[in-house]
């Protein structure tokens, strides 16, 4: 079974610009989480999407959104971009979503803002 | 306001000893513990959890074990093996809730 993957893996920004990461979770899973990584502030929860509705949402600006399609492949999208935003993004898919269901996390992408 | 806490940011350990990662949580409403591994270049990977009815659960060379008393949590790896070098992290949630995650401790296994 392949696992969750993000596209870009890589993305170089300037600030004001606008990015949307993609995320394929793994088949069958039908949540999936955003995470920021930044160091020293571990992982934080940016939002969750489960059948194309946003279920749980993080405490990030509203210039952090995010959208969930039929097939439940997830898109996050950051505008008007800022230095602090430069950070690895995460997604992670699991079947339902509840507690006790284990996340698979995908590889990242690394956004930097320049 | 960080709910969940790795004190330590980084740890080293001699290979074939015991590993001992510590976490610590505010929220009592927290019914579930987990441990993700993170190699650089990868995302996390689940490790092993513990539901809050339990005070210890054990998978191969990794036990967690859960305090609820004292909020506390840890993670014992035994033998320790080169190959466990990564950054952990702790989490928790309970019900729908998101996960919400500590800030890592980096563990470097010395062969």
């Amino acid at each position: 079974k392949a696992g969750v993957t993000q596209t870009p893996r890589y993305l170089i920004k300037t600030r004001g610009q606008q990015v949307t990461l993609s995320c394929s979770p793994i088949s069958g899973h039908r949540s999936v989480s955003w995470y920021q990584q930044t160091p020293g502030q571990g992982l934080q929860f940016l939002f969750e999407y489960f059948s194309e509705t946003q279920r749980n949402k993080g405490n990030f600006p509203g210039r952090f959104s995010g959208r969930q399609f039929s097939n439940s492949r997830s898109e996050m999208n950051v505008s008007t971009l800022e230095l602090g935003d430069s950070a690895l993004y995460l997604c992670a898919s699991s079947f339902q979503g509840g507690n006790t269901d284990t996340q698979y996390f995908g590889p990242g992408t690394r956004l930097t803002v320049l | 306001d960080q709910q969940v806490k790795q004190n330590s940011p980084s740890l080293s350990v001699q290979e074939g000893r015991i590993s001992i990662l510590n976490c610590d949580y505010t929220n009592s409403m927290f019914d579930y513990f987990l441990w993700y591994k993170k190699y650089p270049a990868e995302g996390p990977t689940f490790l092993i959890s513990i539901s809050s009815i339990k005070d210890k659960n054990e998978d191969g060379r990794f036990t967690v074990f859960l305090n609820k008393s004292a909020k506390h949590l840890s993670l014992h790896i035994v033998p320790s093996q080169p190959g466990d070098s990564a950054v952990y992290f702790c989490a928790a949630n309970f019900g729908n809730e998101k996960l919400t995650f500590g800030t890592g401790t980096r563990l470097t296994i010395i062969p």
